[in-house]
């Protein structure tokens, strides 16, 4: 089936530095990519949208500034968290799709900002 | 605008139990529904989906759901519940013809007793 690889699994940072988290489907050609942040015991709240090729879409109050996207070929998308602080520390998970066809999920990368 | 709703946050059940997680939701549009599964620190995992058709739906692991739309519902349902079904679920919607943004629920935590 259809794979979504999420690197780094975890990742620690201290405060001020930027962390890069990577999504690739490694089977399958992904036209969008999503990006969601997911705080404890929480539901999972959408970022952005990425769209091979062009900007992406961000969802109101995210700051596209702080975290940028890019979605460069059909299999990558990177997520950069720029001068990253404590809240900023979460879970992020990625998922990808090719047109209409459903949604595969990475395996999420823990952040933790110190 | 879409909303769901889990109006559990925790399900504690014995093993070999049946158990119902209840998730409702709000659209001014026709949607799609999805049951997402979420094992700790790990992405999400879809369990089943409502598209079109049957209303009675039956996914992985055992696991079904039932669409009601005069009630805007779509509860989980397994009649026989293992120690490995423990895990977070969400319930998740999107819009018929549109991108493939999911709207989540908050979540259920599902916990397996022996």
């Amino acid at each position: 089936g259809a794979v979504v690889s999420q690197h780094p699994s975890w990742v620690i940072c201290k405060s001020g530095t930027s962390v890069k988290i990577e999504c690739r489907s490694l089977d399958f050609q992904a036209t969008t990519m999503f990006w969601y942040r997911q705080f404890p015991k929480q539901s999972l709240m959408l970022m952005a949208t990425s769209n091979e090729g062009s900007k992406a879409t961000y969802e109101q109050g995210v700051e596209k500034d702080k975290f940028l996207i890019n979605h460069a070929s059909l299999t990558l998308s990177t997520l950069t968290v720029t001068s990253a602080h404590p809240e900023d520390s979460s879970f992020y998970i990625c998922s990808a799709s090719a047109g209409d066809s459903p949604l595969h999920f990475g395996n999420g990368t823990r952040l933790t900002v110190t | 605008a879409q909303s769901v709703t889990q109006l559990d946050s925790q399900v504690p059940v014995f093993e070999e139990a049946p158990v119902e997680l209840r998730c409702n939701y709000s659209s001014s549009v026709s949607v799609y529904l999805f049951w997402y599964v979420q094992y700790p620190n790990q992405g999400l995992q879809l369990l089943l989906k409502y598209l079109s058709g049957s209303t009675l739906v039956k996914g992985i692991n055992g696991f079904e759901a039932e669409f009601n739309k005069s009630q805007t519902s779509f509860h989980l349902r397994k009649p026989s519940v293992h120690i490995s079904d423990t895990a977070e679920y969400f319930c998740a919607v999107r819009k018929v013809g549109g991108a493939q943004k999911l709207v989540f629920g908050q979540g259920t935590r599902l916990t397996i007793n022996p």
